[in-house]
């Protein structure tokens, strides 16, 4: 089982549209939680750490559950520029180890 | 902000030759520095973790003589990449972060490219 697993997509919604993402990782003693966001062939951008009580950034909210070792992103009132790959990062537990996963691709259409 | 820059952010090489890559928190002492490679549709995978002035950490199957990195500085990593092959060519990524903790945010500069002949 991989350590970090996500659906890689594409989720193809329209403008306007609530998305979710989940996001399950396989170690539990991972500490730290943090969705970051790629745009094509570009560098990682850390959109929002996860905290266990759940938090929320305007149109983003993200929960952790730890029973069930997994981590949600959801999207409210998508905007085309939302349109990126959104990727799952867990603290393995390890000196500032992080694991990546493979990324949903998100397609918001007009 | 937190501004990591590379450089160069594309390089074009023959198979055989080394090159070199440089990783610099613009506007922070960066403690800790990354080194990470993405293959195409695949997820980025940690390749060594550098503390200034000390040996860099490589991750399971990552060949430390291969992969040469040097952290000089608190603001200065590279990545060389000694006799490179095809099979090296991938889009190699570095990031910062300011502290030692393991909720410590990564900053990420822009990537290189590396397509080696």
């Amino acid at each position: 089982r991989k350590e970090v697993e996500q659906d890689p997509g594409p989720f193809n919604v329209p403008e306007g549209a609530t998305v979710a993402f989940n996001c399950t990782y396989s170690n539990s003693a991972s500490q730290s939680f943090f969705w970051y966001r790629q745009d094509c062939r570009k560098e990682p951008k850390l959109l929002m750490s996860v905290y266990s009580s759940g938090n929320e950034d305007g149109r983003f909210t993200a929960q952790l559950n730890r029973a069930s070792q997994y981590i949600s992103l959801l999207i409210r009132d998508s905007k085309l520029s939302d349109s990126a790959t959104y990727l799952c990062v867990v603290n393995s537990g390890g000196y500032q180890k992080v694991t990546f996963g493979i990324g949903t691709k998100l397609q918001v259409i007009p | 902000g937190a501004v990591v820059s590379q450089h160069p952010s594309r390089v074009i090489c023959k198979s055989g030759t080394s090159v070199k890559i440089e990783c610099r928190s613009l506007d922070f002492q960066a403690t800790t520095m990354f080194w990470y490679r993405q293959f195409p549709k695949q997820s980025l995978m940690l390749m060594a973790t550098s503390n200034e002035g000390s040996k860099a950490t490589y991750e399971q199957g990552v060949e430390k003589d291969k992969f040469l990195i040097n952290h000089a500085s608190l603001t200065l990593s590279t990545l060389t990449v000694t006799s490179a092959h095809p099979e090296d060519s991938s889009f190699y990524i570095c990031s910062a972060s300011r502290g030692a903790g393991n909720t410590d945010t990564q900053y990420f500069g822009p990537g290189t490219r590396l397509t080696v002949l």
